[in-house]
């Protein structure tokens, strides 16, 4: 089973809400990661999770906050976002090693207005 | 550091002929290449890696991409061009002991019937 899950499919918030995307991946990955990718353009890093702690942060703001409950999901809890913030959000996991393949998810579809 | 160039923002093929997509890399020190591919409004597939070996590379869907150091070119090829192709497509390079992706800027793929 190569399959990561993303829930929602799509979401539109506005900018006072709070609402979370989730990530699940039974593949055994030890990795897992957030990126934000705007249409046509590739995929930028927010997030890196190694062994359930969080190992990187590209500098992304506040208002997107992840959790890594377990070594299956991820969440990404979104609060007080801009329009600037729509965009698809792809969840990935891989194996420990860095020469190993990120397998995606389908990918959230965020519209904040 | 690390940066990968796709020079080609659009590539159009006719079924049943070959097609190349370019990419070349710039990394320090030995470099973890990859291909994936992205249908509309879905998560990336991986297509395939080099990490080392053969400079040879066969992946998913009849793709296979050569390695060569020298020009620090990982070009996508496949003999024979389907319309189901039609996607677009990422290279992506990882530095040996880095953790993060880095992508090129897609080079998007029309194969015409």
């Amino acid at each position: 089973d190569t399959e990561v899950t993303q829930t929602p499919k799509h979401l539109v918030m506005g900018m006072t809400n709070k609402k979370s995307l989730k990530c699940e991946q039974h593949m055994g990955h030890r990795a897992m990661y957030w990126y934000k990718q705007k249409a046509k353009k590739p995929p930028e890093l927010m997030f890196v999770y190694s062994y359930e702690k969080l190992s990187i942060n590209e500098s992304v703001p506040s208002r997107f906050s992840p959790e890594c409950p377990n070594s299956s999901l991820l969440n990404l809890h979104l609060h007080a976002l801009q329009p600037e913030d729509s965009a698809l959000y792809l969840c990935a996991s891989s194996q420990r090693g860095t020469g190993d393949e990120q397998y995606f998810g389908p990918g959230t579809r965020l519209t904040v207005t | 550091a690390q940066s990968v160039a796709q020079p080609e923002d659009q590539v159009n093929v006719a079924e049943g002929n070959p097609l190349t997509v370019k990419c070349t890399y710039s990394v320090s020190g030995n470099p973890y290449l990859f291909w994936y591919v992205q249908y509309p409004n879905r998560g990336l597939q991986f297509l395939l890696k080099y990490i080392t070996g053969d400079n040879l590379v066969k992946g998913s869907y009849g793709f296979e991409a050569e390695f060569n150091k020298s020009q620090t070119s990982f070009h996508l090829k496949k003999p024979s061009a389907l319309v189901s192709d039609s996607a677009l497509y990422f290279c992506a390079v990882r530095r040996g002991s880095a953790r993060q992706l880095t992508f090129g800027s897609g080079t998007q793929l029309t194969v015409l019937p």
